[in-house]
């Protein structure tokens, strides 16, 4: 079986500080993988998405970089966190991208910014 | 404008009774996907519809692409039902999924 991981679970950062935000996918090989935000209250915002190692595709950057090192692997950051980045970050993958078939969603990260 | 249009956007049910969540949208969406989001802010999977009617114990969903809607009912409610229920959808040949702003459903004893 499949499953997703996030970490941190959550985190207070001050503005102007770095982050970085990782997921990681065990039990799929190749999976497609995205990042979202979620303002507090708000929907999810589609920010990146990819399909393989060392390619990122931006949707929305917010200010934000996106990386994927290993495939099993893909990092959210930033250099200098604006409190605009305050929110819950989801992770999700998807098994194939032909198909378009559907995502699955990590636990998610809660980011705090003062 | 917003491709999703969800509706609506909070619900209040009394334990055993039921209703409807709908989604419209403004383009030609592929597939649709419903999510419940409980408290802790996880998203769990509740339908992938590429087309037609799926069922899955008190919940069913249908999606008609063809007049650009989705529906999710809900039916013998029960206070784990509460959670914000998102649609998703994505069009012909994009990586984008796109949210529904959410429907807030309340159980109620």
């Amino acid at each position: 079986a499949q499953t997703i991981h996030q970490w941190p679970v959550a985190e207070i950062k001050a503005v102007g500080s770095p982050l970085s935000l990782g997921c990681t996918i065990k039990g799929k090989s190749s999976p497609n993988l995205y990042w979202y935000w979620q303002a507090t209250g708000g929907t999810l915002q589609q920010l990146f998405y990819s399909i393989t190692v060392g390619q990122v595709e931006s949707v929305v950057q917010l200010n934000l970089s996106a990386s994927r090192p290993k495939d099993d692997q893909f990092i959210l950051s930033t250099e200098k966190l604006l409190l605009s980045h305050s929110g819950f970050y989801l992770c999700a993958w998807s098994p194939d991208r032909v198909r378009q078939d559907t995502q699955y969603f990590g636990p998610g990260t809660r980011l705090l910014v003062l | 404008g917003d491709q999703v249009e969800q509706s609506p956007s909070a619900l209040s049910l009394h334990e055993g009774t039921g209703s409807a969540l709908r989604c419209n949208f403004t383009t030609t969406m592929r597939a649709v996907q419903w999510f419940q989001q409980n408290s802790r802010g996880s998203l769990i999977n509740l339908f992938y519809l590429a087309s037609g009617t799926k069922e899955n114990g008190r919940l069913k969903s249908t999606f008609n692409s063809k007049e650009s809607y989705s529906t999710l009912h809900i039916r013998d409610a029960q206070l784990e039902d509460s959670g914000t229920y998102f649609c998703a959808a994505n069009t012909e040949g994009a990586d984008r999924l796109t949210f529904g702003k959410g429907t807030q459903l309340i159980i109620q004893p």
